[in-house]
């Protein structure tokens, strides 16, 4: 069965920093891979996905995320944070591009930024 | 364009107790889906609906949890009887298809606090 693990539940960066979020999956097939954000009473918000092709993608607010299949790692990038980007970050895998509701979520990243 | 409604936003009930929440995804679109969020993990896929039928319910506990997508519409899910476990967020979301180029716009969620 797929899985996806999101080893820090917790981290903090000051506003300007450069951020990364680790992401690793175990899936026996080519994954599709997801990073979504969840600020505080909302729904989540589709950052970046990977498909194929390149394995660096661009997603919206400047984040980026690398697909590493050698580690099963699919970490999620920003050069410099900014205060409105703490919020809750989930990966997901799922087993299909057609199945797009069928994901399996990390059980999340919370990002604290500091002034 | 509207985006995805959840009514109510928060619901407190004791156990025993029945509940139902209602969604109205984005009009035209043909997939909704139904996510239970408990704290501290990634939303867990409950239901998904094309039009409205059933495509997948493989995680809802059918012996309390049920969900109706009348006219292919808006959707109800219902909790009968409630147990403390069933405290969570319950998010819907939808998207116009489950091809690769639709992606999922989440609601904001219904909380439930069982007692």
């Amino acid at each position: 069965a797929q899985s996806v693990t999101q080893p820090d539940i917790h981290i903090t960066v000051s506003e300007g920093a450069s951020l990364e979020l680790r992401c690793n999956y175990s899936y026996g097939a080519t994954p599709y891979l997801f990073w979504y954000v969840q600020s505080p009473g909302q729904g989540l918000q589709l950052l970046l996905k990977y498909f194929s092709g390149d394995t660096l993608v661009q997603g919206i607010k400047g984040f980026e995320a690398e697909f590493k299949r050698s580690q099963s790692s699919f970490n999620l990038r920003k050069p410099s944070v900014h205060w409105s980007d703490a919020a809750e970050y989930f990966c997901a895998v799922g087993p299909e591009p057609t199945s797009y509701g069928k994901l399996t979520f990390g059980q999340g990243t919370i990002l604290t930024v500091h002034p | 364009e509207a985006g995805v409604a959840q009514s109510p936003r928060y619901k407190i009930i004791e156990k025993r107790q029945s509940v139902a929440f209602w969604c109205n995804p984005i009009s035209g679109h043909a997939t909704l889906y139904w996510y239970q969020q408990i704290l501290g993990q990634g939303p867990k896929l409950l239901i998904q609906f094309q039009n409205n039928g059933v495509v997948d319910d493989s995680q809802l506990p059918k012996d309390r949890f049920s969900a109706e997508r009348l006219k292919g519409v808006d959707s109800t899910l219902k909790i009968q009887p409630a147990k403390l476990e069933d405290s969570a967020v319950y998010l819907c979301a939808s998207s116009s298809t489950t091809g690769v180029n639709s992606p999922l716009h989440f609601g904001n969620g219904t909380r439930l606090t069982v007692t």
